[in-house]
């Protein structure tokens, strides 16, 4: 049974540092991994998708690295923000046909000005 | 903006109640999944509807049903309300013949249960 865990469950950080957000993952046979934002009481924002052939994904500030063989990826925020502050999380897609999506509980990100 | 609206945002409810939860996907997005979140967790996958008939459950019992609509829109309802049901409910689409998988969200329904 395929299990997300995200670490740390909270990080506060000084606006302009560099960070790394961290998802691992019991089962190697991914399809695709995807990192999304929620803000408070809100849906969730797609950020970056990566497919199980790729190694990492950029968009903007963001970096997210995928390694299957060992269960890891990472999310890189660069010089962050604190429009950055949010909830990050990380899902597995297990197939092209599969339904579910199986997410982490999250990272809960503060970034102080 | 994803192009998937839910409604209603919030609402709340007493035990025992019935509730309807609907969702407007894209045009063009074929499948549809409901999630529910509950405070300080992940989502949690309830089921997929494809071409409108359910192709995919997560851990959920029976009175947790949905309907998926030929326009694109879908509902979900939970009969026999419990206390933890109460949780965000999230609606999810993908575009037909997406090779990527990629899922947008809609912004939630807030469901309480008194």
């Amino acid at each position: 049974k395929q299990e997300v865990t995200q670490i740390p469950a909270a990080l506060s950080v000084p606006e302009g540092e560099n960070l790394v957000l961290n998802c691992s993952f019991t089962d190697s046979a991914i399809y695709n991994l995807q990192w999304f934002r929620q803000d408070p009481g809100k849906g969730l924002t797609s950020l970056l998708l990566i497919q199980s052939s790729q190694r990492e994904q950029t968009s903007g500030r963001l970096n997210a690295s995928l390694d299957k063989s060992s269960g890891r990826s990472t999310l890189y925020i660069a010089a962050s923000q604190p429009g950055d502050s949010a909830t990050y999380l990380c899902a597995i897609k297990a197939n092209q046909a599969g339904t579910a999506l199986i997410f982490g509980k999250g990272t809960t990100l503060s970034v102080s000005s | 903006e994803t192009g998937v609206t839910q409604s209603p945002t919030h609402l709340i409810k007493t035990r025992g109640q019935q509730v309807t939860l609907r969702c407007s996907s894209q045009s063009g997005h074929n499948t549809v999944s409901w999630y529910q979140q509950a405070l300080g967790q992940g989502p949690q996958f309830i089921f997929q509807y494809y071409r409108e008939e359910e192709n995919g459950r997560g851990n959920f019992p029976p009175r947790f049903s949905g309907l998926q609509f030929p326009n694109y829109s879908s509902e979900l309802n939970v009969n026999a309300l419990e206390l933890d049901d109460s949780a965000l409910y999230l609606c999810a689409s993908r575009r037909a013949g997406g090779l990527t998988g990629e899922l947008f969200f809609g912004e939630g329904s807030r469901l309480t249960v008194l």
